[in-house]
């Protein structure tokens, strides 16, 4: 069962905001949401984490509902160097699943 | 010094070759991780040290081998790889893994582009 659903491409334009959604229907008590960046060639890179309400930092906000079914993460006025595979992940550092990737959701920022 | 350094860069190697890839961070994190990645997919876990120890196999093959010498290095010996083997090898590090309540953010390398011929 697999354990985050996230939608595999997105466009948007420079300027916009994004919001990208994740779905975790079987999130644990103790689970954490990452979010990380991958460029071609790169390593992924981490944006955020939360484990409920809101987390906001200098690049990205994080919005978990109550239930904490599901996540969005969310650019502000994304622009061209935006444009990479986000990965959400969900797990427990404690009991070492933190560790796998869901299948990324690919966002394409056009001028 | 946040920063997470792998070599080489690239790397061509044939189906008989022995050959490691080397990962080195010095931001005194304890745990440190190899993934592989292939093309338009998801990283995927294969090794984990943890304070120096393996603590997690996922399942790899045994023409992978892992090794870390010391806290601040980790090597990925190869050996008799196969074609479906070139990939993307990631190396990342992270404070600890699982010692405390925080859930530690992992700092990744640029990664080894592997080719197997």
């Amino acid at each position: 069962l697999a354990k985050t659903t996230q939608p595999i491409s997105m466009d948007s334009y420079e300027g916009q905001e994004v919001n990208i959604t994740c779905s975790h229907n079987n999130i644990a008590t103790n689970d954490y949401i990452t979010w990380y960046q991958q460029f071609p060639s790169q390593g992924p890179r981490f944006i955020i984490q939360g484990y409920k309400t809101k987390v906001t930092n200098e690049v990205a906000s994080l919005f978990i509902p109550a239930d904490r079914k599901s996540s969005t993460l969310s650019l502000p006025r994304v622009s061209l160097s935006d444009t990479a595979v986000y990965y959400c992940l969900v797990g427990d550092n404690n009991a070492g699943n933190m560790l796998t990737f869901g299948g990324g959701t690919r966002l394409m920022v056009k001028p | 010094d946040t920063e997470v350094t792998q070599t080489p860069k690239h790397l061509v190697m044939g189906m008989t070759n022995k050959k490691s890839l080397k990962c080195e961070q010095h931001m005194g994190h304890r745990a440190m991780y190899w993934y592989k990645q292939k093309a338009k997919k998801p990283p995927e876990l294969m090794f984990v040290y943890s304070y120096e120890k393996l603590s997690i196999n996922e399942s790899v093959p045994s023409r992978f081998s892992p090794e870390c010498p010391n806290s601040s290095l980790l090597n990925l010996h190869l050996h008799a790889l196969q074609p479906e083997d070139s990939a993307l090898y990631l190396c990342a590090s992270s404070q600890d893994n699982g010692r405390g309540a925080r859930n530690n953010e992992q700092f990744f390398g640029p990664g080894t582009r592997l080719t197997v011929l």
